[in-house]
């Protein structure tokens, strides 16, 4: 089944409105990272964040194992903020495997 | 920062034609992966590699083979390809756990089978 789900599917933005991006899980995990892809382009890596709060610029992601989910929060949305945000959990013991949801759809109109 | 290059960016291929994607990475990462995006299902891992002259398969490994010749070079090969092989395919590297554990892309490959 879905380990990864990721909620909401898409999101419609003023610029300079916040964003919180959610990712659950149902299994346990190693690490959780967040992706940003804009369209036809690659995955860049925004956070590496296997528990707690991470802060970059506008981003904070917020993972809490207990609770199984991880956040991605956008403060003042920028229209170049727009793309796909994908989180990639990942398991494994002596070696990693990364499973992905489906990612959130951002757009923010100016 | 760490690099990966995929070669070709995209490939028009023939039905039952065979087709090879090149991945190179300069990383000196042990892990390296390939998977493939299509839209409704995100990323689903086809084959994944932990040393050279080996691979294991991953989620969806059918219709697919990989080689692994060196720590650097990662191919996916595609024996008879199918229309439902259309789709987008990013091979990444990691260093696995111990090491940095993030996840390095390429920027992908557009495949278009006819």
């Amino acid at each position: 089944g879905q380990q990864v789900q990721q909620s909401p599917a898409s999101l419609v933005l003023q610029e300079g409105e916040n964003a919180e991006l959610q990712c659950n899980f149902s299994t346990s995990l190693n690490s959780m990272q967040w992706f940003y892809q804009r369209p036809g382009g690659s995955l860049v890596s925004l956070f590496y964040n296997p528990s707690g709060t991470k802060h970059s610029g506008r981003l904070t992601s917020t993972t809490v194992i207990k609770e199984r989910r991880s956040s991605l929060h956008i403060s003042s949305s920028q229209t170049t903020d727009s793309g796909t945000y994908l989180c990639a959990l990942e398991q494994g013991t002596g070696y990693q495997n990364f499973y992905f949801g489906k990612g959130t759809s951002l757009t923010v109109i100016p | 920062e760490a690099a990966v290059t995929q070669s070709p960016r995209s490939k028009v291929a023939v039905t039952g034609g065979k087709v090879t994607l090149s991945c190179h990475q300069t990383n000196n990462h042990d892990y390296m992966y390939w998977y493939r995006q299509d839209t409704g299902h995100g990323l689903r891992l086809i084959h994944y590699s932990y040393v050279a002259d080996s691979t294991e398969k991953g989620d969806i490994p059918d219709g697919y083979k990989a080689s692994r010749p060196s720590q650097e070079n990662f191919s996916l090969i595609l024996e008879l390809a199918s229309l439902s092989q259309t789709a987008v395919y990013f091979c990444a590297s990691s260093a696995g756990q111990g090491g940095d554990e993030r996840l390095f892309f390429g920027h992908g490959t557009k495949l278009s089978v006819l």
